[in-house]
Order: C-alpha cells, then structure tokens, then sequence
C-alpha cells in the first residue's frame, strides 16, 4: 500500500513553460486535493475532486487546472508558468465514508522553482 | 470564510521543557473539525488529531496533549518533556462540515528542541 505519491519530487521550470504533477493514490479514495505550500501561509487548496469526473476550485485556483479521469490519479496542470507559482505543492486525499470523512493523508510533495 | 491563526511563527526550546502551540478559529459553522498536522524537516505531513466541535473533551497521547475550548475558539497543543525528535512545523487546519472540502491551515509554528 503505497499510499499518495506525488512525481517528480523537484522540478525547474522556465516562465511561460508548461508541466502536469502527478499524483496517484491506492486507497481507494473518493475525495483528492492539491495544496500549495507557501513560506508563513501554511498551505492553501488550489483544487479538489470528490470522484471521477467531478473536480471544483479551491481558494487560489488561477493558473492551474486539474481533472480526474479515474479514482486513483489527480494531475495538476500549470499551462504557462509564472514565478509566482515557485512552491512546494501537495496532493492528499481522503475517504468519504463516515468515519474517515476528514482525515487527509498527504503524498511527499513536488518543490517547483519557476525562474 | 473560516480562518486559522497561528500567532507563534518560531519557538525555539531546550530538550525535556514542555512547550505549547496556540491554535485560534474562526467559523460560523456550529459543526467543525479541528486538526494538527506535523511536518518533520524531511518534508512531509503527518496527521496527528483530529478534534469533532461536539466533543470538547482533553486528548492526551503520550507526550502530546491537546486542549480544545469553544469559548475561545482555541485549540492549544502542549508536547511534554520536549525531545531534538518533536523537531518540525506544527499546523493546526480547521474544516466546516457545511463545506467540508476545504480545509484551512494556519501558517504554522517552527518547533526547534535543542539538546
């Protein structure tokens, strides 16, 4: 059981280049997320799925897209990267079911440098 | 929009002190969950309690105890006799059950032991 993994773990990009992280998960999760980690803000959800097909914006969604084409993987989309997007991004996911409704369980996290 | 308030950016401790990490909430939802997470210097997050606004119990688990008051809005996490290995990033998250999927951090606490 592998958990959330994220690839690739560091990533450099120049501005205006685009990139999709991944993310993939084995626990059969309905709800994923992607956060952004950012120096003395904590993390901020950028989007969010709660089942194949169904994907909705976070609190800073600008600049990225996301889909979910299967219950298992999440990508995160950058179409044309800013510096401004320099982070480290977080994918998570959790269980809908009752008891487990809001435990997140965090993949390793990707570090993006946009220069 | 809830909101979560971290106001200690960096405390700073000696080995086997005792150390508490302040939490402030805001919500007009009367069902929340309350959560901490811990991210070691390697860089992951590490899920460590979550808290039901219904359930205003104290919660002890070994070193760790956490001390949830609503009339506060306060969710305080004290680590007993510290050790190098409580090392990390603190992040106290609070998620509304009317929107519960989109959990809010604070910007978190540096927790640094010295031994």
């Amino acid at each position: 059981n592998a958990g959330v993994t994220q690839t690739p773990k560091f990533q450099v990009l120049k501005t205006g280049q685009s990139m999709t992280l991944q993310c993939a998960q084995d626990m059969n999760h309905e709800y994923m997320s992607w956060y952004r980690q950012d120096p003395g803000m904590g993390l901020r959800l950028i989007h969010y799925s709660v089942g194949a097909g169904i994907t909705d914006q976070g609190e800073v969604p600008n600049g990225y897209n996301v889909s979910r084409s299967t219950t298992e993987d999440f990508p995160l989309r950058l179409l044309s990267a800013a510096p401004s997007q320099t982070s480290v991004y977080f994918c998570a996911s959790r269980s809908l079911g009752l008891l487990n409704h809001y435990e997140q369980y965090f993949g390793p996290g990707t570090r993006l440098t946009v220069t | 929009a809830q909101k979560v308030t971290q106001a200690q950016t960096e405390i700073s401790v000696v080995e086997k002190e005792d150390v508490t990490l302040d939490c402030v909430y805001e919500t007009r939802d009367t069902t929340y969950y309350l959560f901490w997470y811990k991210q070691p210097p390697s860089g992951e997050l590490v899920f460590l309690i979550r808290r039901n606004s219904f359930d205003e119990q104290n919660e002890i688990s070994g070193r760790y105890s956490w001390n949830f008051q609503k009339s506060t809005s306060s969710f305080n996490f004290t680590i007993t006799a510290s050790q190098v290995v409580d090392s990390a990033v603190y992040f106290c998250a609070l998620s509304e059950a009317r929107n519960n999927n989109d959990m809010r951090f604070g910007a978190g606490t540096r927790l640094t032991v010295k031994p």
